[in-house]
C-alpha cells in the first residue's frame, strides 16, 4: 500500500546544514512536499518538487529527489534556531489525495 | 500569517455536549479538507468536499458531521464525543480546478480535548 516514511529525530547544531530524509512507496506519484509544522500551528507548505525533477532549489532549502530509489531529502543550509520544528513529507498520489509521514521533529542547539 | 483560518483555536468539551469547528478559507480554491492529527500517529484525512460536494468520506464515525455550505466555507459538527477524539483538527484548502494533484494550504488547527 501507500506508505511514506521518515526519521522521528534530527538534532543540529545552529549554523551546520540539516538534512531530513524520506521514503515513499507510490511510484505514480506526481508530487512530493515538504512541510514545516511549529509548535501550536498547522501545516506550513515549505516546497515541493515535481516528480520529474532531481533537484529544486530554494534560498536555504534543497531538495532532493531519487525516484529510482523513491527517496526524498530536504537539505537546510545554515539552520537556525527558527527552524526548530516538525517536517513532514508527503506525496501526492493524484487528485485530493495526499499521503502524509509521521514528521521529523528537528531540534537545533545553539 | 495564512490564508486558512479556523476557530476556535481551542476548544474543551464534555462527551454530551455539541460543538462545531469552522474553517474558512481567503484563497479563492473550491476544495476543502477536514484532518485529524493526533500524538504519535500520521495525519488522517477525515472529509474532502469540492466545489461543495463531498468527494471524500475516509470511514469517519457519525459523531463527526462535516458541512459546506459553499467553497470558502466548511463546518465540522461533533456531538457524543470519545475522549480519544481528542487531537488537533486540521482544515486545508486547495484550488480544486487543476484535474491533476492538488497542492494542499492548511489552517492552524483547533486544539480539541474531550473530557
Amino acid at each position: 500500500g501507500e506508505d511514506v516514511e521518515q526519521s522521528l529525530f534530527l538534532s543540529v547544531r545552529e549554523g551546520d546544514s540539516s538534512v531530513i530524509n524520506c521514503t515513499y512507496t507510490d511510484s505514480s506519484s506526481t508530487y512530493l512536499y515538504w512541510y514545516k509544522q511549529e509548535p501550536g500551528a498547522g501545516l506550513q507548505l515549505l516546497t515541493y518538487i515535481f516528480s520529474n525533477m532531481d533537484m529544486k532549489q530554494d534560498q536555504r532549502l534543497t531538495v532532493l529527489l531519487n525516484k529510482k530509489d523513491k527517496h526524498l531529502s530536504l537539505r537546510i543550509a545554515d539552520t537556525q534556531t527558527g527552524d526548530s520544528a516538525i517536517y513532514f513529507c508527503a506525496e501526492g498520489t493524484g487528485g485530493f489525495k495526499t499521503i502524509f509521514g509521521a514528521g521529523t521533529r528537528l531540534f537545533v542547539k545553539a | 500569517e495564512t490564508g486558512v483560518t479556523q476557530t476556535p483555536r481551542h476548544l474543551v468539551m464534555g462527551m454530551t455536549n455539541k460543538k462545531s469547528l469552522k474553517c474558512e478559507q481567503h484563497l479563492g480554491h473550491n476544495a476543502m479538507y477536514w484532518y485529524k492529527q493526533s500524538a504519535k500517529k500520521p495525519l488522517e484525512l477525515m472529509f474532502v468536499y469540492n466545489f461543495k460536494e463531498q468527494t471524500e468520506n475516509n470511514s469517519v464515525p457519525s459523531r463527526f458531521s462535516p458541512e459546506c455550505p459553499n467553497s470558502s466555507h466548511l463546518f465540522l459538527h461533533l456531538h457524543t464525543l470519545q475522549p480519544e477524539d481528542s487531537a488537533l483538527y486540521l482544515c486545508a484548502s486547495s484550488p480544486g480546478t487543476s484535474g491533476g494533484q492538488e497542492t494542499q494550504y492548511f489552517g492552524p488547527g483547533t486544539r480539541l480535548l474531550v473530557l
